[in-house]
């Protein structure tokens, strides 16, 4: 059962255009989620997280947006860059237990000039 | 500056053989993590570890096990490797509490022959 789904597998945009990843989650126990990006051949490096006490988390260009009702978030990204060009995974924490992530199988987002 | 190395980059090993994975954390993380990314399937956990010498399966600990001697280091072990544990082996650390991001290594591409 997957409790993390990202259900675009690809993204394409323009340079300097905005990026709109999705994420939507089944588990009402998680309480903290995170982004991560990850280019080829690379570990995932951690992006931006929000707590699932906030709506919203901005760093940069990128703002994370939580809607708990829909149990839906999304990663902006503006403007869209050429290297922003990667996978990206959404990853929550269950409120109890130990700090596991659970992932969603990622998208591929690919920003042209 | 968090950093997670692992053992190697790249390695071939042949059916059945016993596959040795190192990964070394130098932040003094309590929590370390292995896990296994897959065209399509995302990142799945293999097994984790809160403390020295203690471990927890995670979603796929079958025909995995590890081990920790060490705070700094968690080993995989694929105790008979098989061409279906051919894939990209990511380890990550983190700390207790706090933000709850995992830090990843660059990972080790494994291919079984």
């Amino acid at each position: 059962d997957q409790q993390v789904k990202q259900n675009s597998p690809s993204l394409s945009v323009q340079e300097g255009r905005i990026s709109i990843l999705n994420c939507d989650y089944t588990n009402s126990m998680f309480d903290y989620f995170l982004w991560y990006k990850k280019y080829p051949a690379e570990g995932p490096t951690f992006l931006i997280s929000i707590s699932s006490i906030k709506d919203k988390n901005e760093d940069g260009r990128f703002t994370v947006f939580l809607n708990k009702s829909a149990k839906h978030l999304s990663l902006h990204i503006v403007p869209s860059q050429p290297g922003d060009s990667a996978v990206y995974f959404c990853a929550a924490k269950k409120y109890s237990g130990y700090s596991t992530l659970t992932f969603g199988k990622g998208t591929m987002l690919l920003v042209s000039p | 500056d968090v950093k997670v190395t692992q053992s190697s980059r790249y390695l071939v090993k042949r059916t059945g053989e016993k596959v040795f994975l190192e990964c070394v954390q130098d932040m003094d993380h309590e929590n370390m993590f292995w896990y296994r990314q897959d065209p399509g399937l995302g990142l799945r956990l293999i097994y984790f570890s809160y403390d020295v010498k203690m471990k927890e399966k995670g979603d796929i600990p079958e025909g995995y096990s590890v081990s920790r001697e060490k705070k700094e280091r968690f080993s995989l072990i694929l105790e008979s490797a098989s061409t279906n544990q051919t894939s990209m082996y990511l380890c990550a650390s983190s700390a207790v509490g706090g933000r709850y991001e995992q830090y990843f290594g660059p990972g080790t591409r494994l291919t079984v022959t």
